[in-house]
């Protein structure tokens, strides 16, 4: 079924940084479509990004066009979000996941993990 | 984009009830559309894709159906652990977008 696991989340002040992981273990990393999702507390959720097998094609949400920067090493089973001018309301819990199999970037998302949560604040 | 919108945002159950869960797109999709079940501080599991192919490993008590613009979700049988935050995605363009999630509580 394959695993994920999210790390790199905190306390960061606006305008700040920060460059989330998520490793995958347990499946062929380089088979499938990644990206994130993220909720904020108590809220629904919100797909991020995602990026194609061998990083040849991304999308995002508008709101993060220009400040995220999703990217993957197939070798290391990593994949990364660099993040950048945060502000407040990119406050959430951040969900690595999967595309289902045999889907582009417009799928069902088969696998997810735990979450790691970003705070915002000043 | 494709906005998803869920009803009710909360269902009041009982164990053993059948419950219904309705997810509307803004257009149509096809049957481009997933569910997940979440349980609190956990990330999102995925039950259907498809509008009605259950995922390996999901009870059969779960069952979607729809097309078009118009989905539902059923449980029979409700069971103690399906006490949860249940929400619909739609894949059939990009930016992925979610309902905004029905909570199943107990009565």
């Amino acid at each position: 079924e394959g695993q994920l696991v999210e790390s790199g989340g905190g306390l960061v002040q606006p305008g700040g940084s920060l460059r989330l992981s998520c490793e995958g273990s347990d499946f062929i990393f380089g088979h499938y479509w990644m990206g994130w999702v993220r909720q904020a507390p108590g809220k629904g959720l919100e797909w991020v990004a995602n990026i194609k097998q061998d990083g040849s094609e991304i999308n995002s949400v508008d709101s993060v066009k220009g400040r995220f920067t999703i990217s993957r090493d197939n070798v290391k089973n990593l994949l990364t979000l660099q993040m950048n001018s945060l502000r407040a309301e990119d406050t959430a819990i951040y969900y690595c996941m999967r595309g289902g199999a045999n889907c582009g970037g417009d799928c069902y998302l088969d696998s997810w993990g735990p979450g790691t949560l970003v705070i915002v604040s000043s | 984009d494709i906005q998803m919108t869920q009803s009710p945002s909360t269902l009041s159950a009982s164990v053993g009830d059948r419950v219904t869960i309705t997810c509307r797109a803004s257009q149509n999709i096809r049957t481009w559309l997933a569910w997940y079940q979440q349980s609190p501080g956990k990330g999102p599991k995925l039950l259907i894709y498809k509008a009605s192919v259950l995922q390996n490993g999901v009870p059969s008590r779960f069952s979607g159906s729809g097309a078009g613009t118009q989905f539902t979700l059923t449980i029979n049988t409700l069971q103690p652990e399906d006490f949860a935050t249940y929400f619909c995605q739609q894949y059939d363009s990009i930016p992925l977008t979610f309902g905004g999630g029905t909570k199943v509580e107990i009565q």
